[in-house]
């Protein structure tokens, strides 16, 4: 069946150091791909998004690029803060109304 | 202000005694679906919902049910909690197809 896998945390850096989340995925067909971020005490938010091979998807300085080839969908960022604390999910679709999520990489950022 | 709201945030019940979750969303989308959170597991689909009257089974629905009377409804019915349900659930919505979700708060269950 279609999952998810992603780097397990917790991701200690310092701020304005480089970020990376790596997200690999198993799936049939061409699943639509994303990141959400979950602050504490909230819901996840999306964070960004791509729907096909090759697509980058960008948001508040974090991109990742769709790579079929290597079915992946690693997240980056080049220079965190403090703000940038969080968990980080990466999902797929697969189809309307399914989705997979991977188990999260929580990132703590100290200054 | 756009959002899916859950009730209540905080619940600690007892083994068997039933309980309904509540979640409403303001955005007129057709799409409801109801996730369970769990350490190391990431997030975990419990149901789903295309539209009103029409749901269907995620990754983990035994001991849980749902209905859809109205579109911006979508109760989560635990009939018999059980311990191994204590779980932080999420309610979200989203517009048809592969369109992203609107997440709730969330809900934290506890269930002894």
């Amino acid at each position: 069946g279609d999952s998810v896998t992603q780097m397990e945390g917790p991701v200690t850096l310092s701020e304005e150091a480089f970020l990376t989340i790596n997200c690999t995925y198993t799936a049939t067909g061409y699943p639509s791909l994303f990141w959400y971020v979950q602050y504490p005490g909230e819901g996840l938010q999306l964070l960004l998004k791509a729907t096909k091979a090759d697509d980058k998807g960008s948001n508040k300085g974090f991109e990742a690029t769709y790579r079929k080839e290597t079915t992946s969908f690693h997240l980056e960022k080049g220079s965190v803060q403090v703000s940038d604390s969080a968990v980080y999910f990466c999902a797929l679709s697969p189809s309307w109304g399914k989705f997979q999520f991977g188990a999260g990489t929580q990132v703590v950022v100290t200054p | 202000e756009a959002q899916v709201t859950q009730n209540p945030r905080y619940l600690i019940t007892v083994t068997g005694k039933k309980l309904t979750v509540t979640c409403s969303q303001n955005m007129n989308h057709e799409y409801m679906s109801w996730y369970r959170q769990d350490p190391g597991l990431g997030l975990r689909q419990i149901y789903y919902s295309m539209n009103v009257e029409v749901t269907d089974k995620g990754d983990v629905p035994e001991g849980y049910k749902v209905s859809r009377k109205e579109k911006r409804n979508f109760p989560l019915i635990l009939e018999s909690p059980s311990p191994n349900q204590t779980s932080l659930y999420f309610c979200a919505s989203s517009l048809p197809g592969r369109s992203p979700l609107h997440f709730g708060n969330g809900t934290r269950l506890t269930v002894t």
